[in-house]
């Protein structure tokens, strides 16, 4: 897998958007960028992934730049159950890979 | 949505004793399952990818007769952890690749202390 990069920590106040950074300046024609949330004590949670385009569900929104090289995860309006460490990975679609984690970021909202 | 169980989600024991960990896909199967480790504060380090019907592939530094590994079918893989000890003690996490479109699930996690 590619390797990213994202702050280890980030804060914001309850309601407001969250836009946690990823850079990914390595990252294939043919790799996804993924992103996980890890709440404590449970396991990852899926929350979105893209390729190109910008993407939109009902957790949050990913925004990737037009070269591929970073990604913005966007919670739009932030709760203080959104705390937790968030993870940016890329990887293959289908076929075989090896799903690594780096230290990801503790995002901790605030009321 | 496609879940991942694993039993028990916690578990205390002895040093010295073998624990046994369960992770199953519910609802897919999944020809390929991963099993992880996370010392608290620190992020997920992938031990061994478990194959059904095959020997698992263990990560360099993981000891695959301390942690056993047998992916019987296509919805269950199970870790063992053979005599452990307190330095095991840990937060093991599974996932499990969907079959079909290789979607990789985690489980909820199990909690081992050892004593």
């Amino acid at each position: 897998d590619a390797k990213t990069t994202q702050p280890p920590s980030m804060d914001c106040a309850e309601g407001r958007a969250a836009n946690l950074p990823c850079n990914h300046s390595t990252i294939s024609g043919n790799e996804y960028v993924y992103w996980y949330r890890q709440i404590h004590s449970q396991g990852p949670q899926y929350i979105i992934h893209g390729l190109k385009n910008n993407e939109t569900n009902e957790m949050a929104s990913l925004i990737i730049t037009e070269d591929r090289k970073s990604s913005t995860l966007i919670l739009p309006h932030a709760t203080l159950r959104d705390t937790a460490v968030y993870y940016c990975i890329v990887r293959e679609s289908g076929g075989s890979y090896i799903p690594t984690f780096g230290r990801g970021t503790s995002l901790i909202v605030h009321p | 949505g496609a879940v991942v169980s694993q039993h028990p989600s916690r578990v205390i024991c002895k040093s010295g004793t073998s624990v046994k960990i369960e992770c199953r896909s519910l609802d897919f199967q999944a020809t390929t399952m991963f099993w992880y480790r996370q010392f608290p504060k620190q992020s997920l380090m992938l031990m061994a990818t478990s194959n059904e019907g095959s020997k698992a592939t263990y990560e360099q530094g993981v000891e695959k007769d301390k942690f056993l590994i047998n992916h019987a079918s296509l919805t269950l893989s199970t870790l063992t952890v053979t005599s452990a000890h307190p330095e095991d003690s840990s937060f093991y996490i599974c996932s499990a690749v969907r079959t079909g479109d290789d979607e990789q699930f985690f489980g909820p996690g199990t909690r081992l202390t050892v004593l």
